[in-house]
């Protein structure tokens, strides 16, 4: 159960876009369409962003959207806007219904 | 107001016991799978346990397999987790999460609550 590769910190000024990836192996993120992305506010739970690779949940805004490719999961945020500055985990299914999460990614709003 | 709240942490010595509880409540909680995830200070997120709907099944991480348990009671729409031969490692914030109705992901996630292993 390694965690999933994320890079540590991204950052992007209002309006702009930016890419998040996280990268498994075939047995977690490559495997199953089973991957999700939380937000993170410093000192508060965190918030489901993005299920089932792409899917938003109601409420979420359009601007956040998923993709994957192979073993690498990708969250980009476009229009990037000053209260996406947060902590982001990518997180996947693994075999026997276990869970995996990323190391997380800081957002930097410049 | 659909909610969880978790309890039951503190500061504990290398080795003893504590035992975490998640209070539901705004939802039917026996038809819902909870997890336990953890985050260690200043760290990541790391997925402890989950537990089926009805309590039946239940899956650990390696990190705590064997020490950790999770349990639910439904009548009291509550979640546990008893936490045994606790380690330094183990200290973090404690958080329950609901799997959403469209599984493998969590929709709902408690508070936390912080665990300190330390003599």
């Amino acid at each position: 159960q390694s965690a999933l590769t994320q890079p540590r910190s991204v950052s992007g000024s209002p309006g702009q876009s930016v890419t998040i990836s996280c990268t498994g192996t075939s047995s977690d993120v490559g495997g199953y369409n089973y991957v999700s992305w939380y937000q993170q506010h410093p000192g508060k739970a965190p918030k489901l962003m993005i299920h089932d690779v792409s899917k938003r949940p109601s409420g979420v805004p359009d601007r956040f959207s998923g993709s994957k490719s192979g073993n690498t999961a990708s969250l980009t945020i476009s229009g990037l806007q000053a209260e996406d500055e947060a902590d982001y985990y990518c997180c996947s299914y693994a075999p026997s219904h276990t869970w995996v999460f990323g190391g997380g990614t800081k957002v930097t709003v410049l | 107001q659909v909610q969880l709240v978790e309890s039951g942490g503190g500061v504990v010595q290398p080795g003893r016991s504590l035992r975490l509880s998640c209070a539901a409540s705004g939802f039917s909680f026996s038809g819902y799978a909870i997890h336990w995830v953890r985050q260690a200070p200043g760290k990541g997120l790391e997925w402890v346990a989950l537990i089926s709907y009805d309590g039946t099944n239940k899956y650990y991480a390696d990190s705590v397999k064997g020490r950790f348990t999770i349990s639910r009671d439904n009548s009291k729409n509550t979640l546990y987790l008893q936490m045994n031969s606790l380690r330094g490692d183990d200290t973090a914030v404690y958080f329950c999460a609901r799997e959403s109705s469209s599984w493998y992901d969590a929709d709902l996630w408690g508070q936390g609550t912080l665990v300190t292993v330390s003599s």
